[in-house]
């Protein structure tokens, strides 16, 4: 399954946009993006997926390029309930395949 | 929606106990059920990958006899922690998926501590 790098942390202040940048170089043909933002001592929470091009929903935006090697997830006009860490996760999309590896995550800081 | 709850969500007990943690989608059914380990400051590790009706899969290093997993239903997925010791704490989470290409939705975790 295709390794994630993300950067480890990033600072930000309220009200505007945010970029987080996953590279996934070994990316397989099967493999899908999803994104999860983790607030501690809560489990993870299901923010965006994508497969390639762009993904819009109403938290969010997920930018694949075309050879899929990375994708940015993009939150418009961040806010201090923001703060929490987000997990870019390759998942393989055959049925059963299962397997799923977290990487580290990116500790993303809202500041007033 | 897709809700996943967890129960119970933090377990205080005495080494050499057992302790069951149950895992169930309330609104969709799971052909795939996960279970994670986090420990503070970390990231997700996975524990093992649960399909209904089947046997659990284990990532290596984490021990079958001792992580016990049962995936009865589409909605319930339960992991024992037999003769738990004070290093089996941690927080505990399980994931449902409907389909292997749509996403996880999580619990929110188990507190195990074990004294």
């Amino acid at each position: 399954l295709a390794k994630t790098t993300q950067p480890i942390s990033m600072d930000s202040y309220e009200g505007q946009e945010v970029n987080i940048t996953c590279s996934h170089n070994n990316i397989a043909t099967n493999d899908y993006i999803t994104w999860y933002q983790q607030f501690p001592s809560q489990g993870p929470r299901f923010i965006i997926q994508g497969y390639k091009t762009k993904v819009t929903n109403e938290v969010a935006s997920l930018f694949i390029p075309a050879d899929r090697k990375s994708s940015t997830l993009s939150l418009p006009r961040v806010s201090l309930s923001d703060t929490a860490v987000y997990y870019c996760l390759v998942e393989d999309g055959r049925t059963n395949a299962g397997k799923s590896t977290f990487g580290d995550g990116t500790t993303l800081t809202v500041k007033p | 929606g897709a809700v996943v709850s967890q129960h119970p969500s933090w377990v205080i007990c005495k080494s050499g106990t057992s302790v069951k943690i149950e895992c169930r989608s309330l609104d969709f059914q799971a052909t795939t059920m996960f279970w994670y380990r986090q420990f503070p400051k970390q990231s997700l590790m996975l524990m093992a990958t649960s399909n209904e009706g089947s046997k659990a899969t284990y990532e290596q290093g984490v021990e079958k006899d001792k992580f016990l997993i049962n995936h009865a239903s589409l909605t319930l997925s339960t992991l024992t922690v037999t003769s738990a010791h004070p290093e089996d704490s941690s927080f505990y989470i399980c994931s449902a998926r409907r389909q292997s290409n749509q996403p996880q939705h999580f619990g929110d975790g188990t507190r195990l501590s074990i004294l």
